[in-house]
């Protein structure tokens, strides 16, 4: 079974400091994918990798940096987290036909 | 870029109905997944469908590509069956771009 891992589950962060979420997979999968979801906009996509040391801007990529050292680890940053940033954070690994989700991480900005 | 909307956006249903739930995307797509995810939960892959029609179980997803849509048919609904439904299309530079989803209730 794929396993994608993310870590923290539950963040709470201050206005303007920084923010690290973590995620592991071990697919061995080459495409990675970080989301975030709100209420009334569905999925959208913020930053992605086609592999070690490879990030691209998603659909909303302002506020946030992507790092991908590895191909099992991908993480996303906030610079300077703002309270709109507050929402759910999914990390995805991809294989051909399909992408596999972890858990979330529930960020909340204040 | 690609838009996908899906239809409708809540529906209740009485345990043992099926659930019919459109995806209409605005661009020819390559993918076409739908998602499941539970209530606060994450997502869980149901069916990739590009084109076609396929069954898994008590699901059927039918796709007519030169159409631009895809509909899910859930059969014999199940309390177990609540959540999210979502659609998920690709785009020319093969992201996938999620619909909003369909909130299925299914009472006992």
């Amino acid at each position: 079974e794929a396993a994608v891992t993310q870590s923290p589950r539950n963040k709470v962060a201050v206005t303007g400091g920084k923010v690290t979420l973590s995620c592991n997979q071990t697919n061995n999968h080459n495409n990675m994918y970080w989301y975030r979801q709100d209420t009334g906009h569905g999925l959208r996509l913020i930053h992605y990798s086609y592999g070690a040391g490879s990030t691209e801007k998603g659909d909303i990529p302002d506020g946030y940096k992507a790092s991908r050292p590895s191909q099992e680890n991908f993480s996303l940053i906030l610079e300077l987290a703002t309270p709109s940033q507050t929402s759910v954070y999914f990390c995805a690994s991809g294989a051909e036909n399909t992408l596999y989700f972890g858990a979330g991480t529930r960020l909340s900005v204040l | 870029g690609q838009q996908v909307q899906q239809s409708p956006s809540s529906l209740v249903l009485q345990e043992g109905e099926n659930a019919e739930l459109q995806c209409n995307f605005s661009s020819t797509a390559t993918q076409l997944q739908w998602f499941y995810q539970s209530p606060g939960g994450s997502l869980v892959s149901l069916l990739s469908n590009p084109s076609g029609t396929k069954h898994t179980g008590r699901l059927t997803s039918t796709t007519v590509t030169k159409e631009r849509r895809s509909s899910l048919h859930i059969s014999s609904s199940q309390t177990t069956d609540s959540g999210t439904y979502l659609c998920a299309v690709n785009t020319n530079t093969g992201k996938l771009t999620f619909g909003d989803g369909t909130v299925l209730t299914v009472k006992p």
